[in-house]
């Protein structure tokens, strides 16, 4: 019963560096997204997908990109890292309805 | 767009009593759904209630309940009895409905969140 597995956990990157957050869920949910929390704030938007070999915008998808090519896997790319990008990443999934999302445990991105 | 706000950044509350946490919502949809989460130090988003927009009953789970004030746009979280494990930050989220917005990926909008002191 592992829900929403992210990783890695931790992470601190260079200034124009690349890496992927790692997304997996194992319930079947179609809809899958990303989400980033800046310090003291709430939870925005980056991407999403009503699944597979389906992604669209959300508030904040610039200097990210996404794919889905399984119902299970959501990875986020990361493409030349900037330090406006240190944040915690949150991936989520649910089914389209009515429920709340099911949430992985975040990935603290660093950029230094 | 939906937006939500949540004028309290920060709450304290003796333990064993009671706090109100505000959120209100801007949308012109009639039906639509409502959260709370709990995300305590360990960062795991967790739900706390949901509520549809569709019922009066206000939702009751345990110590927390909500009032639901759809004319006002009003969706507060009471937490009663508090307990020190109720330490964190809380975000009040709004939800399309599937019927209305499914290609748009029922999007989840959150506030910015209240923290919640417990004192002992």
């Amino acid at each position: 019963n592992a829900g929403v597995t992210q990783t890695p956990k931790f992470r601190i990157l260079k200034i124009g560096q690349s890496m992927t957050l790692q997304c997996a869920q194992d319930m079947n949910h179609n809809y899958m997204y990303w989400y980033r929390q800046d310090p003291g704030m709430g939870l925005k938007l980056i991407y999403y997908s009503v699944g597979a070999g389906i992604t669209d915008k959300g508030e904040v998808p610039n200097g990210y990109n996404v794919s889905r090519s399984t119902t299970e896997d959501f990875p986020l790319r990361l493409e030349l890292a900037a330090p406006s990008q240190t944040s915690v990443y949150f991936c989520a999934s649910s089914y389209a309805g009515t429920g709340g999302y099911t949430f992985g445990s975040g990935t603290r991105l660093t950029v230094v | 767009a939906q937006t939500v706000t949540q004028s309290q950044p920060e709450m304290s509350v003796q333990e064993a009593e009671t706090v109100t946490l505000s959120c209100t919502y801007d949308t012109s949809e009639s039906d639509y759904y409502l959260f709370w989460y709990k995300q305590p130090p360990s960062r795991q988003m967790i739900l706390v209630i949901r509520q549809e927009a569709y019922k009066q009953q206000n939702a009751t789970e345990n110590r927390f309940s909500v009032n639901f004030q759809k004319a006002a746009k009003s969706f507060s979280l009471k937490i009663s009895d508090s307990q020190l494990g109720d330490a964190a930050m809380y975000f009040c989220a709004y939800r399309s409905s599937p019927i209305v917005i499914k290609a748009a990926g029922n999007k989840l909008t959150f506030g910015g969140g209240t923290r919640v002191l417990v004192k002992p």
